[in-house]
């Protein structure tokens, strides 16, 4: 199956850590890449292959995988996280991009 | 400044045609993977269409023999020509660039989208 699945809703203290999960068999064979997108914004990269991010991009956040689930890791969540978190990767073929359903976070 | 600026969206009937255009700034489209990504509202994101370096394209399964990405290398620009439009189509349309190794892929710079709508 090329299907990645996400929890849909996830909830966090201020100043605490959340972990994000992708499950998915591809997940075996490609790193994740995981995107944050605020309401009426386009979707923003901030962890891609093992665990990079982009310029710009806090240092609270990180990447990891192990077997077919790939985890985004938020330590000290801030307000400015809440947002809805997607996680990517490839088809068998390698050509098909697949994104998993999203995960909405909420930073109480 | 590296940049996508997406335009062509509108309101369009069903089984009417569009054409979406991706303007790149600060890179060159010709050297990058690019992709179109769509997000119905209230949905998430979906994949829409991919075209390699090479030339090479590939489609979801929803949009293939409806759908055409191409390039004009000349205007450094990226497309998306939509034929036979459906209300599923609706949704806004994203362009990213696409950098990739051999065990992952991302997409590092996206535009803000285009609002495309079908409806009579």
């Amino acid at each position: 199956s090329s299907e990645l699945t996400q929890d849909p809703a996830v909830s966090v203290a201020l100043g605490q850590t959340v972990r994000i999960t992708c499950q998915g068999d591809r997940l075996r064979s490609y790193y994740a890449s995981w995107y944050q997108q605020k309401p009426g914004q386009a979707p923003v990269l901030v962890i891609y292959g093992k665990n990079n991010r982009p310029s710009g991009i806090p240092d609270r956040f990180s990447g990891s995988s192990s077997g077919n689930t790939a985890s985004l890791t938020l330590t000290g969540a801030q307000a400015e996280d809440e947002a809805d978190y997607y996680c990517d990767s490839r088809d068998s073929s390698g050509n098909h991009v697949v994104f998993g359903g999203g995960t909405k976070l909420t930073v109480l | 400044e590296v940049q996508l600026v997406e335009t062509g969206g509108g309101l369009i009937q069903p089984g009417g045609s569009l054409r979406l255009s991706c303007a790149a700034s600060g890179f060159t489209v010709s050297s990058n993977y690019m992709n179109w990504v769509r997000q119905a509202p209230g949905k998430g994101l979906e994949w829409v269409s991919v075209i390699y370096s090479g030339g090479s394209t590939y489609y979801a399964d929803s949009v293939k023999g409806r759908f055409t990405i191409s390039r004009d290398d000349s205007k450094n620009t990226l497309y998306l020509h939509m034929n036979s439009l459906r209300a599923e189509d609706t949704a806004v349309y994203y362009c990213a660039r696409e950098g990739r190794s051999l065990t992952y892929y991302y997409m590092d710079v996206w535009g803000k989208g285009t609002t495309v709508t079908v409806s009579s």
